[in-house]
């Protein structure tokens, strides 16, 4: 059981480049997340899903796209990278929202220049 | 409204010492306030977490102590060890919102031998 698994741990991005971060989770939780972290920031929610096909914005979507085609997956796709997109992103999942234990990823520490 | 107010930004604590953690919130439709505890270079993990129909919770060393009518919560961690040493960040959500969890902004937690 491998939990959440976030790829690459690390990437460096050239302005207007884009990419893909991979989430996986093999816990068949129906609810996944993407948050992101910058110091004394805490962690923003960029987008959510509640299961596959299902997702939704959160506080800070812009710049960024999801997709859910499967339970276990949840893509986080940068489109025209930005200085400001720099961050440590995460990835998390959990049995369904509210008070329900929400399982994060080691994390993916991207930096735009 | 949304907003979850977190301080200190960073506490020193003499080991053996108490280690207090406090949050405010405004949205009173708030119903869950989990705490995660983070190491550096890993995802946040559940720590403890309470719901406002209790004043108080406790698991071992840590302890969650909940005033609603002053929509206030904070963490106490007795007996603080170096292993503590971590950023914690408290959260809060709402069964009718989705379940969407809001951060604080963390704080930084240094426990000195």
């Amino acid at each position: 059981n491998a939990g959440v698994t976030q790829t690459p741990k690390f990437r460096i991005l050239k302005i207007g480049q884009s990419m893909t971060l991979q989430c996986a989770q093999d816990m068949n939780h129906n609810y996944m997340y993407w948050y992101r972290q910058d110091p004394g920031m805490g962690l923003k929610l960029i987008y959510y899903s509640v299961g596959a096909g299902i997702t939704d914005k959160g506080e800070v979507p812009n710049g960024y796209n999801v997709s859910r085609s499967t339970t276990e997956d949840f893509p986080l796709r940068l489109e025209l990278a930005a200085p400001s997109q720099t961050s440590v992103y995460f990835c998390a999942s959990s049995r369904q929202g509210g008070p329900y234990e929400q399982y994060f990823g080691p994390g993916t520490r991207l930096t735009v220049t | 409204q949304q907003q979850v107010k977190q301080s200190p930004q960073s506490l020193i604590v003499q080991k053996g010492g108490i280690s207090i953690i406090n949050c405010a919130y405004e949205n009173t439709a708030f119903d869950y306030f989990p705490w995660y505890q983070q190491f550096p270079g890993k995802g946040p993990a559940l720590l403890i977490a309470i719901r406002p129909d209790v004043s108080e919770k406790k698991e071992g060393r840590f302890t969650i102590s909940f005033n609603k009518s002053a929509k206030q919560f904070s963490l106490h961690i007795m007996d603080s060890q170096p292993g503590d040493s971590a950023t914690y960040f408290c959260a809060a959500s709402n069964d009718n919102q989705g379940g969407k969890l809001i951060f604080g902004q963390g704080t930084e937690l240094s426990v000195k031998p």
